[in-house]
Protein backbone atom coordinates (compact mmCIF):
# COMPACT_ATOMS: atom_id res chain seq x y z
CA UNK A 1 0.00 0.00 0.00
CA UNK A 2 0.44 3.64 -0.13
CA UNK A 3 3.46 4.60 2.20
CA UNK A 4 4.24 8.74 2.75
CA UNK A 5 7.58 9.77 4.35
CA UNK A 6 8.10 13.38 5.67
CA UNK A 7 11.48 15.07 7.08
CA UNK A 8 13.03 16.30 8.98
CA UNK A 9 11.34 14.36 11.71
CA UNK A 10 11.18 17.85 13.99
CA UNK A 11 12.91 21.03 13.79
CA UNK A 12 13.43 24.24 15.71
CA UNK A 13 13.43 27.53 14.68
CA UNK A 14 13.53 31.32 15.73
CA UNK A 15 10.32 33.36 15.18
CA UNK A 16 10.60 35.07 11.53
CA UNK A 17 12.26 32.45 10.38
CA UNK A 18 11.28 29.76 7.35
CA UNK A 19 10.76 26.69 7.36
CA UNK A 20 10.56 23.80 4.63
CA UNK A 21 9.13 20.48 5.44
CA UNK A 22 9.63 17.21 3.09
CA UNK A 23 7.10 14.99 2.12
CA UNK A 24 7.39 11.81 -0.41
CA UNK A 25 4.86 9.13 -1.24
CA UNK A 26 5.40 5.69 -3.02
CA UNK A 27 1.91 4.98 -5.06
CA UNK A 28 1.44 6.69 -8.15
CA UNK A 29 -2.06 6.41 -7.76
CA UNK A 30 -2.48 8.87 -4.97
CA UNK A 31 -4.11 12.08 -6.47
CA UNK A 32 -5.06 14.10 -3.51
CA UNK A 33 -2.38 15.72 -0.63
CA UNK A 34 -3.97 17.65 2.18
CA UNK A 35 -2.00 18.67 5.16
CA UNK A 36 -2.76 19.02 8.58
CA UNK A 37 -1.66 20.59 11.76
CA UNK A 38 -2.18 19.48 15.19
CA UNK A 39 -1.30 21.15 18.61
CA UNK A 40 -0.43 19.65 21.62
CA UNK A 41 -3.48 18.32 22.72
CA UNK A 42 -5.45 19.22 20.31
CA UNK A 43 -7.80 17.67 17.02
CA UNK A 44 -5.86 17.62 13.36
CA UNK A 45 -6.42 20.85 11.31
CA UNK A 46 -6.58 21.26 8.11
CA UNK A 47 -4.28 23.82 6.68
CA UNK A 48 -4.18 23.30 2.70
CA UNK A 49 -4.46 20.89 0.38
CA UNK A 50 -3.31 19.82 -3.58
CA UNK A 51 -4.23 17.73 -6.74
CA UNK A 52 -1.88 15.99 -8.92
CA UNK A 53 -3.06 17.90 -12.07
CA UNK A 54 -1.08 21.21 -9.64
CA UNK A 55 1.92 21.86 -9.15
CA UNK A 56 1.87 24.80 -6.67
CA UNK A 57 -0.57 26.60 -3.78
CA UNK A 58 -0.63 29.34 -1.78
CA UNK A 59 -2.82 29.80 0.99
CA UNK A 60 -1.26 33.14 3.01
CA UNK A 61 2.09 31.82 4.51
CA UNK A 62 1.81 28.65 3.46
CA UNK A 63 3.24 27.32 -0.12
CA UNK A 64 2.72 24.02 -1.21
CA UNK A 65 4.89 22.62 -4.21
CA UNK A 66 4.08 18.92 -6.17
CA UNK A 67 6.17 17.19 -8.17
CA UNK A 68 4.68 14.14 -9.67
CA UNK A 69 7.17 13.04 -11.89
CA UNK A 70 9.53 12.68 -8.50
CA UNK A 71 6.43 11.96 -6.21
CA UNK A 72 7.88 14.60 -3.58
CA UNK A 73 5.75 17.61 -2.14
CA UNK A 74 7.61 20.35 -0.02
CA UNK A 75 5.58 22.58 2.42
CA UNK A 76 7.43 25.74 2.58
CA UNK A 77 6.05 28.46 5.88
CA UNK A 78 7.27 31.91 6.02
CA UNK A 79 7.84 34.51 8.57
CA UNK A 80 6.83 31.95 11.26
CA UNK A 81 4.96 32.48 14.64
CA UNK A 82 5.30 30.76 17.75
CA UNK A 83 1.67 29.66 17.46
CA UNK A 84 2.73 27.54 14.39
CA UNK A 85 4.21 25.81 16.51
CA UNK A 86 2.51 21.97 15.96
CA UNK A 87 3.13 18.85 14.41
CA UNK A 88 2.40 18.94 10.75
CA UNK A 89 1.08 16.04 8.82
CA UNK A 90 1.46 15.21 4.81
CA UNK A 91 -1.15 12.74 4.10
CA UNK A 92 -2.55 10.98 0.74
CA UNK A 93 -5.38 9.65 -0.98
CA UNK A 94 -6.37 8.27 -4.01
CA UNK A 95 -8.77 8.42 -6.55
CA UNK A 96 -11.57 7.41 -4.39
CA UNK A 97 -10.90 9.73 -1.80
CA UNK A 98 -13.47 8.35 0.91
CA UNK A 99 -11.24 5.33 1.28
CA UNK A 100 -9.40 7.23 3.65
CA UNK A 101 -5.44 8.95 3.94
CA UNK A 102 -2.16 7.64 4.49
CA UNK A 103 -0.74 9.58 6.35
CA UNK A 104 3.45 10.66 7.31
CA UNK A 105 4.46 10.59 10.88
CA UNK A 106 4.58 14.65 11.15
CA UNK A 107 7.49 17.16 11.30
CA UNK A 108 7.12 18.99 14.76
CA UNK A 109 8.15 22.62 14.41
CA UNK A 110 9.38 24.68 17.30
CA UNK A 111 9.09 28.39 16.98
CA UNK A 112 10.90 30.51 19.55
CA UNK A 113 10.73 34.25 20.05
CA UNK B 1 -15.74 24.28 9.92
CA UNK B 2 -16.88 20.68 10.00
CA UNK B 3 -18.37 19.99 13.39
CA UNK B 4 -16.80 16.22 14.83
CA UNK B 5 -17.42 15.08 18.07
CA UNK B 6 -16.64 12.19 20.32
CA UNK B 7 -17.18 10.65 23.57
CA UNK B 8 -15.77 9.55 25.66
CA UNK B 9 -12.80 11.94 25.58
CA UNK B 10 -10.90 9.42 28.01
CA UNK B 11 -11.66 5.96 28.90
CA UNK B 12 -9.80 3.59 31.39
CA UNK B 13 -10.93 -0.29 30.37
CA UNK B 14 -9.91 -3.45 31.25
CA UNK B 15 -8.16 -6.24 29.09
CA UNK B 16 -10.99 -8.23 27.56
CA UNK B 17 -13.03 -6.06 28.55
CA UNK B 18 -15.81 -4.08 25.76
CA UNK B 19 -15.29 -0.87 24.46
CA UNK B 20 -17.55 1.52 22.52
CA UNK B 21 -16.09 4.91 21.13
CA UNK B 22 -18.94 7.12 19.60
CA UNK B 23 -18.68 10.00 17.02
CA UNK B 24 -20.94 11.97 15.62
CA UNK B 25 -20.77 15.03 13.35
CA UNK B 26 -23.50 17.05 12.16
CA UNK B 27 -22.06 18.53 8.92
CA UNK B 28 -24.24 15.94 6.55
CA UNK B 29 -20.96 14.40 5.51
CA UNK B 30 -21.68 10.70 3.48
CA UNK B 31 -18.12 9.80 4.79
CA UNK B 32 -16.93 9.15 8.27
CA UNK B 33 -13.26 7.37 9.04
CA UNK B 34 -11.92 5.90 12.67
CA UNK B 35 -7.95 5.91 12.96
CA UNK B 36 -5.45 6.02 15.72
CA UNK B 37 -2.58 7.80 16.95
CA UNK B 38 0.92 6.42 17.96
CA UNK B 39 3.97 7.46 18.32
CA UNK B 40 6.19 6.21 15.64
CA UNK B 41 3.29 5.04 13.56
CA UNK B 42 1.69 8.12 13.18
CA UNK B 43 -1.92 7.96 12.33
CA UNK B 44 -3.51 4.66 10.45
CA UNK B 45 -7.19 3.80 9.18
CA UNK B 46 -8.98 1.10 11.08
CA UNK B 47 -12.34 1.45 9.23
CA UNK B 48 -14.35 3.95 7.66
CA UNK B 49 -17.94 4.31 6.04
CA UNK B 50 -19.53 5.86 2.58
CA UNK B 51 -22.97 6.46 4.56
CA UNK B 52 -25.36 4.54 6.37
CA UNK B 53 -25.43 0.70 7.04
CA UNK B 54 -21.83 0.62 5.65
CA UNK B 55 -18.70 -0.15 7.18
CA UNK B 56 -15.34 -1.07 5.47
CA UNK B 57 -11.84 -2.22 6.76
CA UNK B 58 -9.42 0.14 6.51
CA UNK B 59 -4.96 -0.37 6.76
CA UNK B 60 -5.44 -2.19 10.41
CA UNK B 61 -8.81 -3.32 10.91
CA UNK B 62 -7.78 -6.63 13.41
CA UNK B 63 -9.58 -6.66 16.92
CA UNK B 64 -12.15 -3.45 16.00
CA UNK B 65 -15.74 -3.75 14.19
CA UNK B 66 -17.31 -0.58 12.95
CA UNK B 67 -21.13 0.39 13.14
CA UNK B 68 -22.62 3.46 11.17
CA UNK B 69 -26.10 3.34 12.32
CA UNK B 70 -27.32 6.66 11.21
CA UNK B 71 -25.50 9.67 8.66
CA UNK B 72 -24.51 11.40 12.06
CA UNK B 73 -23.12 8.47 14.39
CA UNK B 74 -20.09 6.05 13.37
CA UNK B 75 -18.59 3.71 16.22
CA UNK B 76 -15.79 2.13 16.89
CA UNK B 77 -16.35 -1.38 19.01
CA UNK B 78 -13.83 -3.26 20.84
CA UNK B 79 -15.34 -6.37 21.62
CA UNK B 80 -12.62 -7.63 23.59
CA UNK B 81 -9.85 -4.59 24.14
CA UNK B 82 -6.60 -5.96 24.96
CA UNK B 83 -3.19 -3.35 26.05
CA UNK B 84 -1.69 -3.26 22.65
CA UNK B 85 -5.32 -1.31 21.83
CA UNK B 86 -3.98 2.01 23.97
CA UNK B 87 -4.08 4.76 22.06
CA UNK B 88 -5.72 7.89 20.91
CA UNK B 89 -8.15 7.40 18.57
CA UNK B 90 -9.80 9.88 16.14
CA UNK B 91 -12.91 10.20 14.00
CA UNK B 92 -12.82 12.55 11.34
CA UNK B 93 -15.87 12.77 8.65
CA UNK B 94 -15.39 14.34 4.63
CA UNK B 95 -17.27 14.63 2.01
CA UNK B 96 -15.57 15.20 -1.80
CA UNK B 97 -11.64 15.14 -0.32
CA UNK B 98 -11.22 17.16 2.46
CA UNK B 99 -11.40 15.16 6.11
CA UNK B 100 -12.20 17.11 8.94
CA UNK B 101 -11.44 15.28 12.57
CA UNK B 102 -12.90 15.11 15.81
CA UNK B 103 -11.36 16.09 19.73
CA UNK B 104 -9.92 12.51 20.02
CA UNK B 105 -10.15 9.64 22.61
CA UNK B 106 -7.67 8.71 24.76
CA UNK B 107 -7.80 5.20 25.79
CA UNK B 108 -6.21 3.12 28.09
CA UNK B 109 -6.47 -0.42 28.57
CA UNK B 110 -4.45 -1.85 31.85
Amino acid sequence: GEQVEQLPSSLIVQEGASVLINCSYTDSASVYFPWYKQEPGKRLQFIIDIRSNMERKQNQRLTLLFDKKTKHLSLHITATQPGDSAIYFCSASMNNYAQGLTFGLGTRVSVFP
Amino acid sequence: EAAVTQSPRNKVAVTGGKVTLSCNQTNNHNNMYWYRQDTGHGLRLIHYSYGAGSTEKGDIPDGYKASRPSQENFSLILELATPSQTSVYFCASGGRDTQYFGPGTRLLVL
